[in-house]
């Protein structure tokens, strides 16, 4: 089976501070993307890479920068943490090229928590 | 551009009962549709997906949608409710490339 691995399940920092969210995959997979989930507005794209250090804006990339050196890991960094990016993070991957569209593999997410 | 409508964030069904849970979309070219599920403390799985072809879809647990191009709909259904489907349920679209855009949710419960 596809793994996808989210480092932290739990997060808590402060506000100000500079946050990774790391993600592993297991399946050589060329995409990979990242999520926020929040209550009552479903999962929002943050950015998305469709190769190694190569990167996409998704719908709400403000306040967040990415990075993916090898093919198997996508970190999601907070330049400088605010509450408002308090949410559930999702990290996902998924096989590449452009058609036909797969589907895609999730990590159980990471809660963070900014103070 | 693309985007999904879920209807109802919340439904509730008694056990044995249908389920049908909502999903609009709209899409500049055609699309692909899916459903995905996402138990507590879990990150989502895929349901079902729609590309080409068959416009009725089955998908795991007795699930299955179908796709109404005339009304831009790809409704979730299933015949009989287990306790087991309490969840919540997502729509999600993409157009080909890979991005998905997802819809707001739909947390169903299952009532004993």
């Amino acid at each position: 089976d596809v793994k996808v691995t989210q480092s932290s399940r739990y997060l808590v920092k402060r506000t100000g501070e500079k946050v990774f969210l790391e993600c592993v995959q297991d399946m050589d997979h060329e995409n990979m993307f990242w999520y926020r989930q929040d209550p009552g507005l479903g999962l929002r794209l943050i950015y998305f890479s469709y190769d190694v250090k190569m990167k996409e804006k998704g719908d709400i990339p403000e306040g967040y920068s990415v990075s993916r050196e090898k093919k198997e890991r996508f970190s999601l960094i907070l330049e400088s943490a605010s509450t408002n990016q308090t949410s559930m993070y999702l990290c996902a991957s998924t096989t590449g090229g452009l058609l036909p569209f797969e589907k895609l593999f999730f990590g159980s997410g990471t809660q963070l928590s900014v103070l | 551009a693309q985007s999904v409508t879920q209807l109802g964030s919340h439904v509730s069904v008694s056990e044995g009962a249908l389920v049908l849970l909502r999903c609009n979309y709209s899409s500049s070219v055609p699309p692909y549709l899916f459903w995905y599920v996402q138990y507590p403390n879990q990150g989502l799985q895929l349901l079902l997906k729609y590309t080409t072809g068959a416009t009725l879809v089955k998908g795991i647990n007795g699930f299955e949608a179908e796709f109404k191009k005339s009304e831009t709909s790809f409704h979730l259904t299933k015949p009989s409710a287990h306790m087991s489907d309490a969840a919540e349920y997502f729509c999600a679209v993409s157009g080909g490339y890979q991005k998905v855009t997802f819809g707001i949710g739909t947390k169903l419960q299952v009532i004993p």
